[in-house]
């Protein structure tokens, strides 16, 4: 049974860089069927596509979050990683990691999530 | 890209049927037939419910279905059920290979 375990640093300071890992077992995340994706979700507010990684390594990112995120992944540890840099207080939320069905175009598998508060 | 316009709140009792809308544009919902549905419970993580449109996932309950029509998704939900209550968002693809989400729409069961 797949599940998926976001884990990370829950306060943050302005300007700093937020790291997050989402674990994976029961599935690999060199499966070729699928992305490995990031969501947000601010508190009270809806849900925002961050990016996704390709087993390939190829990634896909938000465009209105382009130059300030990054996702990778460690096939030997099964994981794979958010960095989000500069950030503010706008990016405080729960932060999501998903298994993307990329043929069928949705998230087919999520973990609990993780609140990441960024404040000074 | 935009988010996908979701009404913000929909309302019903216990056994009537309502509808969600999803409006996006021909770049994303018009363009593709795969839209997804995503049912979430407060302190919970979103469950999908719909993919490709019309599909449900396996076990799922046949009182969702999905719809499209030129720009606009559709979910619906018949028969509802005290347990429907919750946040309901949709997603699509959109360009440069990207997902976009919907702003969310709150479901109470009166």
């Amino acid at each position: 049974q797949l599940h998926l375990q976001e884990s990370g640093p829950g306060l943050l300071k302005p300007s700093e860089t937020l790291s997050l890992t989402c674990s994976v077992s029961g599935d690999s995340v060199s499966n070729d069927n699928y992305y490995w994706g990031w969501i947000r979700q601010p508190p009270g507010k809806g849900l925002e596509w961050l990016g996704s990684v390709y087993f390939r390594g190829t990634t896909y990112y938000n465009p209105s979050l382009k130059s300030r995120v990054a996702i990778s992944r460690d096939t030997s540890r099964e994981q794979f990683s958010l960095k989000l840099n500069s950030v503010t207080a706008a990016d405080t939320a729960v932060y999501y990691c998903a298994r993307h069905d990329g043929s069928r175009e949705h998230f087919d598998s999520w973990g609990q999530g993780t609140l990441v508060t960024v404040s000074s | 890209q935009s988010a996908l316009t979701q009404p913000a709140t929909v309302s019903g009792s216990p056994g009537q049927s309502i509808t969600i809308s999803c409006t996006g544009s021909s770049s994303d919902v018009g363009r593709y037939n795969l839209v997804s549905w995503y049912q979430q419970h407060p302190g919970k993580a979103p469950k999908v419910i719909i993919y490709e449109g019309t599909k449900r996932p396996s076990g799922l309950s046949n009182r969702f279905s999905g719809s499209k029509s030129g720009n606009t998704a559709s979910l619906t939900i018949s028969g509802l059920q005290a347990e429907d209550e919750g946040d309901y968002y949709c997603c699509s693809p959109g360009s440069s290979d990207s997902m976009i989400f919907g702003g969310g729409t709150k479901l109470t069961v009166l």
